[in-house]
């Protein structure tokens, strides 16, 4: 069964402060991993896909890196605005590739 | 920029009684979805749905779920006995096709059930 682990649950960070969020998964085939962004009462906001190992991708203070068996999203100098909850969602090629299998998500807070 | 709009935003409803939730995928989108996410837990899949017809169901998706795109722009789910525990967020994604596969949520339609 696919499975997706992230930590931490939640995450307090200064203005400035950088940190990295983690995502751990189980697939048969990684078909794609997915970030997205959710803000309160709203739906997922699609950030980044990453197909293979090694690959990353980058959008103004994020970084998404992608291994065999994980998935980092390294905020830099974050700001207050980077406030949100951010969910990692990987598709099996094996079992139902389309489907989005998400992880329970890192509530990030950032304070000024 | 192209959006997927989903109807209502909140629908509130009593036990047994039959809810249609409405959603206009991005236009030159080909594949459909409904996922819900229950307060305080992770988005989970329900179904996709690809030229007019299933192509892949969760679980979750048993038969007092439905899915229809009854026109060229709208993608329905309908629950036809609504229960207490189907209470929860539920989004509507579209995608562009196999290889172009990233999904597009909606803001989601608040479902309670009293």
């Amino acid at each position: 069964e696919d499975q997706v682990t992230q930590s931490p649950e939640a995450l307090r960070l200064q203005e400035g402060e950088s940190s990295s969020l983690n995502c751990s998964y189980t697939v048969s085939g990684l078909r794609g991993l997915f970030w997205y962004r959710q803000d309160p009462g709203k739906g997922p906001e699609f950030l980044f896909t990453l197909y293979s190992a090694g690959e990353e991708k980058e959008k103004e203070r994020l970084k998404a890196t992608l291994t065999k068996k994980e998935s980092f999203l390294h905020i830099t100098a974050p700001k207050p605005e980077d406030s949100a909850t951010y969910l990692c969602a990987v598709q099996d090629m094996d079992t139902g590739f389309q489907k989005l299998v998400f992880g329970t998500g890192t509530r990030l807070l950032v304070s000024p | 920029e192209p959006e997927v709009t989903q109807t209502p935003s909140h629908q509130v409803t009593q036990m047994g009684q039959e809810v249609i939730l409405r959603c206009v995928p991005i236009s030159n989108h080909l594949y459909f979805y409904w996922y819900r996410q229950i307060l305080g837990q992770k988005v989970e899949f329900l179904v996709s749905f690809y030229n007019n017809e299933i192509s892949e169901k969760s679980e979750i998706f048993d038969d007092q779920f439905s899915v229809e795109r009854p026109d060229g722009s709208n993608f329905t789910l309908k629950i036809r006995s609504t229960k207490l525990e189907d209470s929860a967020m539920y989004f509507c994604a579209s995608s562009e096709s196999q290889a172009l596969n990233i999904q597009y949520f909606g803001a989601g339609t608040r479902l309670s059930v009293l």
